[in-house]
């Protein structure tokens, strides 16, 4: 069973130029979170998708963009690439549940952006 | 404040002592409360789910949470070397937006 892919492993990018990351969400799994975490911090939730649609956002500007796929897997977009966007994105999937039920979470691996 | 508090170490300790990570929560409406790890360059890994008040017990590892003091605790016994890396502290609303602690970097030593 195949856990949470995500690609690239490692990116580096220049300021203002904007980046594309890719998860694949474990299988059977319909809902797709994206987590920025920096250095030494913990993971700062960036948005969660489910049905194609963004259904929560964190505290991310606009510049923050993402896509869910009718197979559930999901793109997340960066434009305009700052110095502080330096972290490694996290995603993570879950099986959404109907009702008060919440999701546990699964990680991928991660991907570590650096912007120079 | 921060919504989730966590000392972030580092700690150390000889193999085979008993370790106590904590982290307090300024929120009472958190329902959901996790304990991942994390080695170092890797995704965090899902360890234990508590849902409310109350101990959960896998193995060697032992969550526990009071709502009413609005703290989370993690016991890992007998700590092995590969018991080394950061933990994570996560608790969760409904509508499934994490809010992490800073984690706290552990040291098993042989």
């Amino acid at each position: 069973d195949a856990g949470v892919t995500q690609s690239p492993t490692h990116l580096i990018k220049t300021r203002g130029q904007q980046v594309t990351l890719r998860c694949s969400p474990k299988s059977g799994h319909d809902t797709v979170s994206w987590y920025q975490q920096a250095l030494g911090q913990g993971p700062q939730f960036i948005f969660q998708y489910y049905e194609e649609e963004e259904r929560q956002r964190g505290n991310f500007p606009d510049r923050f963009s993402g896509h869910q796929f009718p197979n559930y897997s999901s793109e997340l977009n960066v434009n305009a690439l700052l110095l502080g966007d330096s972290a490694l994105y996290l995603c993570a999937s879950s099986l959404a549940v109907r009702g008060d039920s919440t999701d546990t979470q699964y990680f991928g691996p991660g991907t570590r952006l650096t912007v120079l | 404040q921060k919504e989730v508090e966590q000392d972030p170490g580092p700690l150390s300790v000889p193999e085979g002592a008993i370790v106590s990570l904590n982290c307090t929560y300024s929120n009472s409406a958190f329902q959901y409360f996790m304990w991942y790890r994390q080695y170092s360059r890797k995704g965090p890994e899902l360890l234990m789910y508590t849902y409310s008040s109350g101990n959960k017990e896998d193995g060697r590892f032992t969550a526990q949470v009071d709502k009413s003091s609005k703290y989370i605790s993690l016991f890992i016994r007998d700590s092995q070397p590969s018991d080394s890396a950061t933990y994570l502290c996560a608790t969760q609303y409904n509508n499934n937006d994490m809010r992490f602690g800073a984690g706290t970097r552990l040291t098993v030593k042989p």
